[in-house]
């Protein structure tokens, strides 16, 4: 089983809206949460970290996480062009980084 | 603000030839890693390394593979025969010691093999 999954997408949403990217993860012991942001031919962007259950809210960004559930979440509201990008699920096991595939995210002007 | 940076930024290099990554963590960082993505594909963990010897590495970091502190700055990734599978952009990583677990990336250096 894939320890940190994320829909490909891509995720296209209109200039504005709430965009909304989901991320499962399969391991219990993990304790840190991370959300990259990584533009085509750039390297990974750390733009939320989330440790403990609920909400933790940064600008325009909202990181959420769900323990039970094993699902974490990353709102950008008001998305703006210069949004678009491919958004990075990862977690901290034994002190490496798991990634995601990443959701590619489309913001339309 | 403080960053991690890698040297160089793209490396063409002959199969079977060493190929040496060069990366400056961010100064009061103590851990370092090396990452790799192979184009189209997820980020892979390689290595983490730590009060100067490896702390773990993955499967992917085999015999051809070697990390290194010679120094107080630089941390650097051998690869001692280079193969075509090893064409891929490496990242550098370091995070603080305690408090945030958080780890910062380098721009990456695009390695192509060939």
């Amino acid at each position: 089983q894939k320890e940190v999954e994320q829909n490909s997408g891509p995720l296209s949403v209109p200039e504005g809206a709430i965009a909304s990217l989901n991320c499962t993860y399969s391991d219990r012991v993990s304790q840190s949460f991370f959300w990259y942001r990584q533009y085509s031919g750039k390297s990974p962007e750390l733009i939320m970290s989330i440790y403990s259950n609920g909400d933790k809210e940064d600008g325009r960004f909202t990181a959420q996480l769900n323990k039970a559930s094993q699902y974490v979440s990353l709102l950008i509201r008001d998305s703006q062009p210069s949004d678009s990008a491919t958004y990075l699920c990862a977690l901290k096991l034994t002190g490496k980084l798991i990634f995601g595939q990443g959701t590619t995210l489309q913001v339309k002007p | 603000e403080p960053e991690v940076t890698q040297t160089p930024s793209h490396q063409v290099t002959q199969m079977g030839q060493e190929v040496i990554l060069r990366c400056v963590p961010i100064s009061n960082h103590l851990y370092f890693y090396w990452y790799r993505q192979i184009l189209g594909q997820k980020v892979e963990f390689l290595v983490s390394f730590y009060n100067n010897e490896i702390s773990e590495k993955s499967e992917i970091f085999d015999d051809q593979f070697s990390v290194e502190r010679p120094d107080g700055s630089n941390f650097t990734l051998k690869i001692r025969s280079t193969k075509l599978e090893d064409s891929a952009m490496y990242f550098c990583a370091s995070s603080a010691p305690k408090g945030g677990t958080e780890a910062f990336f380098g721009q990456g250096t695009r390695l192509t093999v060939v």
